[in-house]
């Protein structure tokens, strides 16, 4: 079964840019997440979905960054304007309420991104 | 305050030690669930383990073990005769049963596993 799959990889961009991220969640999941792990902050908590719908965006750090989750198998993190402090490593992960409240959450490779 | 404390930030061994990861956690919900991740050189985090706040006892699986004491409100992880593909960082992560979807990474600790 394929992952969580994110693009891309690795994403290089000037300030001032917008930066688009994307995420492919496992299909049948019902829960999306995005992470940003800095050396500084750690992995920190974004923003997450339900269903597609965005539960908890308290972690969204400034009006410059929005998430959209226009369908169950596709999401995106934009960032507009970029800034330099937004470099970091964003991993998006899924998971599935099932019959469980506390399933573990499976993280996709990660975006680096590099702000210059 | 920080919720998970991962006190080590880089250990080193050699390969076939065994090594100790801490994780002290902190809440106030009687009804808590503690995770541990492995992130490699790669990158990805890989999902270990998983226990709810009601279940203390100790699991094994293969050389992994964890050490879960809610005295001590920790989740430990022991790593029995070390290799070299064990290097890597581990993070133990916390959710609240208020808010499950909700995980508090530690800040990590770096293994080397040195041949």
């Amino acid at each position: 079964d394929a992952g969580v799959i994110q693009s891309p990889r690795h994403e290089v961009t000037e300030m001032g840019q917008e930066v688009t991220l994307r995420c492919k969640p496992i299909s049948g999941h019902d829960y999306l997440f995005w992470y940003r792990q800095t050396m500084m902050r750690g992995l920190e908590l974004l923003i997450y979905f339900n269903n597609n719908v965005p539960i908890d965006d308290s972690g969204m750090p400034e009006d410059r960054f929005s998430a959209k989750m226009p369908n169950a198998s596709f999401s995106t993190l934009k960032i507009q304007p970029s800034e330099p402090r937004d470099s970091a490593v964003y991993f998006c992960a899924s998971s599935l309420a099932g019959t469980l409240a506390y399933n573990e959450q499976f993280f996709g490779p990660g975006t680096r991104l590099t702000v210059l | 305050a920080q919720k998970v404390t991962q006190a080590q930030t880089e250990i080193s061994v050699v390969e076939k030690e065994d090594v100790t990861l801490d994780c002290v956690y902190e809440t106030r919900d009687t009804t808590y669930y503690l995770f541990w991740y492995k992130q490699p050189p790669s990158g990805e985090l890989v999902f270990l383990i998983r226990r709810n706040s009601f279940d203390e006892q100790n699991e094994i699986s293969g050389r992994y073990s964890w050490n879960f004491q809610k005295s001590t409100s920790s989740f430990n992880f022991t790593i029995t005769a070390s290799q070299v593909v064990d290097s890597a960082v581990y993070f133990c992560a916390l959710s609240e049963a208020w808010n499950f979807n909700k995980f508090y990474f530690g800040s990590g600790t770096k293994l080397n596993v040195k041949p």
